[in-house]
């Protein structure tokens, strides 16, 4: 079964400097994975996906995700963090099994709250 | 371009009730999908339909269902409320082939 990790519960940078968000991922079959944002009170909005290509994914408000086949890991970075970037973060995967026409449904991790002080 | 709207933004019910929610996905979307986040908690997968058809469904029990109308919303139906069902609802909206999908703010649900 598909499945994502995050294995930091929180993750605290100062405002200038460089964050990374961990993700590792577990499927069968080729991967197709997802950055998403959600602020609080609010729905989750998309950063970037990686389907296939080049391993460096880059995506909404500068972020960007490196994929590693070898270490499974699709991790979200950002060169220089702003403080309206604190929220929490989710990795999903699309699961293996979709019906006709549909896209099949995604399997998230269980968030990583981004904080950053000025 | 409306994105994908959800009715209502927050709704409060008491155990035993049923509730309904709404979702209309963004125009020329044609599957829709029903996400359940508990707080604390990634978004787990309740429904997705498309063309109006049952696609594929989580681990959720048969309180829970839904449906897609011609025009491509959505409604998702909860009988007999458990507290636990407190919680946001996801609605997200998708086109073929393009693996992007669009999440409305959700609606918020509490179940006392």
């Amino acid at each position: 079964a598909q499945s994502v990790a995050q294995p930091e519960d929180q993750v605290n940078v100062a405002e200038g400097n460089p964050l990374t968000v961990k993700c590792t991922y577990s499927v069968s079959g080729n991967p197709y994975l997802f950055w998403y944002v959600q602020y609080p009170n609010r729905g989750l909005q998309f950063l970037l996906k990686y389907i296939t290509g080049d391993n460096l994914v880059k995506g909404s408000y500068g972020f960007e995700a490196e994929f590693n086949k070898s270490q499974t890991s699709f991790h979200l970075k950002k060169p220089s963090a702003l403080v309206s970037d604190s929220a929490l973060y989710f990795c999903a995967v699309r699961d293996e099994y979709s019906y006709g026409g549909s896209q099949g449904n995604l399997i998230f991790g269980k968030g990583t709250k981004l904080s950053v002080k000025p | 371009d409306a994105g994908v709207t959800q009715s209502p933004t927050h709704l409060i019910k008491t155990r035993g009730q049923h509730v309904t929610l709404r979702c209309s996905p963004i125009s020329g979307h044609k599957s829709v999908s029903w996400y359940q986040q508990v707080l604390g908690q990634g978004p787990q997968f309740i429904f997705q339909y498309y063309e109006k058809e049952e696609r594929g469904r989580g681990n959720f029990p048969d309180r829970f269902s839904a449906r897609q109308f011609p025009n491509y919303s959505s409604e998702l139906n909860v009988n007999a409320l458990l507290l636990g069902d407190s919680a946001l609802y996801l609605c997200a909206s998708s086109l073929p082939s393009n693996y992007g999908y669009t999440f409305g703010s959700g609606t918020r649900l509490t179940v006392v």
